[in-house]
């Protein structure tokens, strides 16, 4: 069963710091791995999807590479700003076995502060 | 606008007491999913549908039921509804399963007595 596990679960930086959020999943075999960002009692928005046979995907300031032999997967913020703060998911998608395609396996957050 | 609601946004109950939280989106995507969001848990799959009347269960599919009769929408029923069903209850969309984009609903908050 996949499981998936993010690091920090909190992390607080100043305005313009650069940062790296982490993701891990235990089992290799999927198809894409994908990033969300949820703001107070709202839903989840998707940030970046990273198919299988990609190592990165890039939109304006966040980056989000997924290597699959080590089971990881970062996103990179660059110059953050007061309004990125907000939890930060991850998800790994359905296993390339094709028996699981609509199963989403989610990390429990990092919750990222970033103040003035 | 493209969109994925829900309703109730926001409901409190009591034991027992059958209810049906809706999910319904407009932009004719064939995947559809369920998911449960408890602290400490984090996001849990429930249910999902790759297509009308195609329905499968999640990681936590009991103590619910769910229908898929037309695309556009896919009902959380629960049935005798328990205090451990409290939860923040998400409604998912995309074009075919997890393979694409997920879209995501802006939550149901449900308590249960």
């Amino acid at each position: 069963k996949q499981e998936v596990t993010q690091i920090p679960a909190a992390l607080s930086v100043p305005e313009g710091e650069n940062l790296v959020l982490n993701c891990s999943f235990t089992d290799s075999a999927i198809y894409n791995l994908q990033w969300f960002r949820q703001d107070p009692g709202k839903g989840l928005t998707s940030l970046l999807l990273i198919q299988s046979s990609q190592r990165e995907q890039t939109s304006g300031r966040l980056n989000a590479s997924l290597d699959k032999s080590s089971g990881r997967s970062t996103l990179y913020i660059a110059a953050s700003q007061p309004g990125d703060s907000a939890t930060y998911l991850c998800a790994a998608g359905p296993g390339t076995g094709g028996t699981s395609y609509g199963k989403l396996t989610f990390g429990q957050g990092t919750i990222l502060t970033v103040h003035p | 606008e493209a969109q994925v609601t829900q309703n109730p946004r926001y409901l409190i109950t009591v034991t027992g007491k059958k209810l049906t939280v809706t999910c319904s989106q407009n932009m004719n995507h064939e995947y559809m999913s369920w998911y449960r969001q408890d602290p400490g848990l984090g996001l849990r799959q429930i249910y999902y549908s790759m297509n009308v009347e195609v329905t499968d269960k999640g990681d936590v599919p009991e103590g619910y039921k769910v229908s898929r009769k037309e695309k556009r929408n896919f009902p959380l029923i629960l049935e005798s509804p328990s205090p451990n069903q409290t939860s923040l209850y998400f409604c998912a969309s995309s074009l075919a399963g997890t393979y694409n984009e997920q879209f995501f609903g802006p939550g149901t908050r449900l308590t249960v007595l």
